[in-house]
């Protein structure tokens, strides 16, 4: 199963693009790359999948090069409300997930 | 949005009782899962399953047991709780295939005193 790497804490301020890049030096040749995204006490919600170049959703872009060993989250002009913390999942382990620490972001006004 | 629904959503009790956490999904998902994850901490799955009757352990070890009797159901119990079992506890659902999402409840979080 890849690992990923990501940073544990972002901050920026309202109305900036944030990206949030992840590292997943052993992906597999199947392995898709999956965002989710937690706000405290609530269950993590599904962001943005894609398996290479770049995908768009309404709520972010997601962009993955040529080797995909790396992928980058985009969130267009954040809000306070995308104070959250963003995971980084790569691959499946006899279909479970496996959770990393994530990236805390927090927006400023 | 997702229809998975966990009851309940914050539960008090005493050491020694027992607790069912309740988890119904209404997609028809077959593949459904339990994580647990402390505060500030990431997920970690103890229970899975792949459809009906199909219960599997996760990687992290838990005293906790659950069944899948109906698709849309899947409950975990504890039987006698301590306050180590104290965390919250997340359930999720997907379709089939690998690539597919996972849809998650909003959590019960346990307090054990």
């Amino acid at each position: 199963l890849a690992k990923t790497t990501q940073p544990i804490s972002m901050d920026s301020y309202e109305g900036q693009e944030v990206n949030i890049t992840c590292s997943h030096n052993n992906i597999a040749t199947n392995d898709y790359i999956t965002w989710y995204q937690q706000f405290p006490s609530q269950g993590p919600r599904f962001i943005i999948q894609g398996y290479k170049t770049k995908v768009t959703n309404e709520v972010a872009s997601l962009f993955i090069p040529a080797d995909r060993k790396s992928s980058t989250l985009s969130l267009p002009r954040v809000s306070l409300s995308d104070t959250a913390v963003y995971y980084c999942l790569v691959g499946y382990e006899g279909g479970k997930l496996i959770f990393g620490q994530g990236t805390e972001l927090s927006v400023k006004p | 949005e997702a229809d998975i629904y966990q009851t309940p959503r914050y539960l008090v009790i005493g050491t020694g009782k027992k607790i069912t956490l309740e988890c119904s999904q209404t997609m028809g998902h077959d593949k459904m899962y339990w994580y647990q994850q402390d505060p500030g901490m990431e997920l970690h799955l103890i229970h899975y399953s792949y459809g009906v009757n199909s219960t599997e352990k996760g990687d992290l070890s838990s005293e906790s047991t659950v069944s899948r009797i109906r698709t849309e159901h899947f409950p975990l119990t504890l039987e006698s709780a301590r306050p180590s079992h104290t965390s919250q506890y997340l359930c999720a659902s997907s379709e089939g295939t690998d690539d597919q999402p996972q849809h998650f409840g909003d959590g019960t979080r346990l307090s054990i005193l």
